[in-house]
């Protein structure tokens, strides 16, 4: 099973940008699935969007569409969420998991949105 | 886009007792369903996936059913390890996932 270990929190300015790394061990990356999934807090489980390093296209949920892109580096095996445009609304905890079915999770990472 | 409504939003029970859950989604997801349990300030953790295969290390007392857009998720006896949030998440029109809301599971 992979791991996946995320970057450190991030503190942000309303209107810029944030971008969270998430880098796998113990499998073969580029033939998997990387989904990024939030979870504001005391709320739910919401997917972002996902990437198949070996295809390199990514799909996202329409509500991040344009806002978010997703990428992955297959030399360093990571993948990275970057999105912008941010407002008090994205502060959460981003994670990144792995598969078809998200077997393995990163450890998350808290992102807040202030001024 | 698919919904996953679940049901209750909370669930008051005792160790031992049994616990249903129940997942269902606004058009049919085939068995693509999975279940997630999530402990505060932890990621979630696979339980179960294509409605019914528990994933590895999940113990036997956790079994999954059902398929199209009704699905249930059965905890036969709780263990106090077991109070939690729980998700379900759909993947019939994968590379795009949606999750249910969630059932919390609390002690009586």
């Amino acid at each position: 099973q992979v791991q996946l270990v995320q970057s450190g929190a991030e503190v942000k300015k309303p209107g810029s940008s944030v971008k969270v790394s998430c880098k796998a061990s113990g499998g073969t990356f580029s033939s998997y699935a990387i989904s990024w999934v939030r979870q504001a807090p005391g709320q739910g489980l919401e997917w972002m969007g996902g990437i198949i390093p070996i295809f390199g296209t990514a799909n996202y949920a329409q509500k991040f569409q344009g806002r978010v892109t997703i990428t992955a580096d297959e030399s360093t095996s990571t993948a990275y969420m970057e999105l912008s445009s941010l407002r008090s609304e994205d502060t959460a905890v981003y994670y990144c998991a792995s598969g078809q079915v998200l077997e393995g999770w990163g450890q998350g990472t808290l992102v807040t949105v202030s001024s | 886009e698919i919904v996953l409504t679940q049901s209750p939003a909370t669930l008051s029970l005792s160790p031992g007792e049994r616990a249903t859950l129940s997942c269902r989604a606004s058009q049919s997801v085939s068995s693509y369903l999975a279940w997630y349990q999530q402990k505060p300030g932890q990621a979630p953790r696979l339980l179960i996936y294509d409605a019914s295969n528990r994933a590895t290390g999940i113990p036997a007392r956790f079994s999954g059913s059902g398929s199209g857009t009704d699905f249930t998720l059965t905890i036969s006896s709780l263990e106090p390890e077991d109070f939690a949030v729980y998700y379900c998440q759909q993947r019939s029109n994968w590379p795009r996932f949606t999750f249910g809301p969630g059932t919390k599971v609390d002690i009586k």
